[in-house]
């Protein structure tokens, strides 16, 4: 159990819909990372946030964007979704940028 | 290129041998992760090295800074470590501080 939850665990949408993912950060987390990782792959980076500010992202189009909220957790949003967002989205906490990662059970998209 | 190259990408194993994963990275990277991640996704990290060796049940996590390299050891494997091995470089990305990722090691422990 890392504290780090994230929802839905799983989703099916239809190519040129919206999604969002959440995720609850661990307690005293305030930096939270997502990433993406697609079938046999390695995980991606897409966008870090401190003190609910970006302050970096990967190499990803801005139709993915993102929240952090003042209690830490966080949204990770999806706009005109396409067959290739199919993946498992991670979120990950730390408590300093990066430092002693706690990863969630990620959700899974699948965009049909 | 990727920062981070892991090997090897398959690994079986009978219970009870001695496994080692291997990762290089490049320079830029200042800590290194390894991780596992079991079918259905969820990660969980096993170690963060910068420096020396960590050891932790029968698992153990060595890093060389100037040869860049770091191992993974699993003592007296058995079917339940089973899983994807990943190893995870900590990368400074302007003001953010990004983990890379090698491809992943696919180990089976057959009993």
């Amino acid at each position: 159990e890392t504290g780090v939850t994230q929802s839905p665990t799983h989703l099916i949408k239809t190519r040129g819909q919206q999604v969002t993912l959440r995720c609850s950060s661990q307690s005293g987390h305030n930096t939270v990372s997502w990433y993406q990782q697609a079938l046999g792959q390695g995980p991606q980076f897409i966008f870090q946030y401190y003190r609910e500010e970006e302050n970096g992202r990967g190499n990803f189009p801005p139709r993915f964007s993102g929240l952090q909220f003042p209690n830490y957790s966080s949204e990770l949003n999806v706009n005109a979704l396409e067959l290739d967002d199919s993946a498992l989205y991670l979120c990950a906490s730390s408590p300093v940028r990066g430092l002693g990662t706690f990863f969630g059970q990620g959700t899974r998209l699948t965009v049909v | 290129k990727n920062e981070v190259e892991q090997s090897p990408q398959n690994l079986t194993a009978q219970e009870g041998e001695f496994i080692t994963i291997n990762c290089s990275y490049s320079v830029g990277i200042s800590a290194l992760h390894w991780l596992q991640q079991h079918p259905g996704g969820g990660i969980v990290s096993l170690f963060m090295l910068s420096s020396g060796k960590k050891k932790h049940g029968r698992l153990i996590a060595t890093i060389n800074i100037q040869e860049k390299h770091s191992s993974l050891h699993i003592t007296a494997s058995h079917p339940r470590d089973s899983a994807v091995y990943i190893c995870a470089g900590l990368l400074s990305s302007g003001s953010a501080r990004q983990l890379t990722f090698g491809s992943g090691t696919q180990l089976t422990v057959l009993p």
